[in-house]
């Protein structure tokens, strides 16, 4: 039982490239989230899914898209990185009858 | 818009001391969470607290949830260099898909 992984663990890009960052779970869970951590600051919600199928909009969305076409798999998309797009991105997975939220190991971006 | 405060952002504590870190937020909640952070580390789930007059203990560490002031605190018991790291506190909801609000975090140095 591995949890919550992440891919990659560290990228770097050039502004103007795109990439994906993969978030998988293999505990069944219905809900799904991308968050950001900036220094000196806690973690914000980019975007989250309730259910195979489905993403919805968090607190800082502009510049990502999501997918989650499988239950299990959750994508978060940059398609142009920005600078200000550097950051440690966390992904996280809640079941419906669970009380608390589980946090991969964290994808490490920088984009110069 | 939801605010989550923390204070102090930084705390420098000798070992054997106590302290409190302290968590304010703008609306009611049903459930707040700590949250445990080592450099360069994902998030370890400390407390997760419900109700109104929750308290949970762990070692040297005990949580408390006010919902009428709006308040969570984590106690630091005789602290040790262990316990160095930062804290987060983030607050949810049932019912929105689960979504978490993070604290600014308050990064702990516990000095011999």
């Amino acid at each position: 039982n591995a949890g919550v992984t992440q891919t990659p663990k560290f990228r770097v890009l050039k502004t103007g490239q795109s990439m994906t960052l993969l978030c998988a779970q293999d505990m069944n869970h219905e809900y799904m989230y991308w968050y950001r951590q900036d220094p000196g600051m806690g973690l914000r919600l980019i975007h989250y899914s309730v259910g195979e199928g489905t993403t919805a909009k968090g607190e800082v969305p502009d510049g990502y898209n999501v997918s989650r076409l499988k239950k299990q798999n959750f994508l978060l998309g940059l398609e142009s990185a920005a600078p200000s797009q550097t950051s440690v991105y966390f992904c996280a997975s809640r079941g419906t009858s669970a009380n608390e939220q589980f946090f991969g190991p964290g994808t490490r971006l920088t984009v110069l | 818009e939801l605010k989550v405060e923390q204070n102090p952002l930084f705390l420098s504590m000798q070992e054997g001391k106590n302290y409190t870190i302290y968590c304010n937020y703008s609306t009611t909640s049903d459930r707040l969470y700590w949250y445990r952070q080592d450099p360069g580390k994902s998030l370890e789930s400390l407390f997760v607290l419900l109700s109104n007059g929750a308290v949970k203990q762990e070692g040297r560490l005990m949580a408390s949830l006010d919902t009428k002031a709006r308040l969570s605190t984590l106690h630091i018991t005789a602290a040790v260099h262990d316990l160095s790291a930062t804290y987060f506190c983030a607050v949810g909801w049932t019912g929105t898909a689960s979504k978490l609000t993070f604290g600014t975090g308050t990064r702990l140095q516990v000095t011999l």
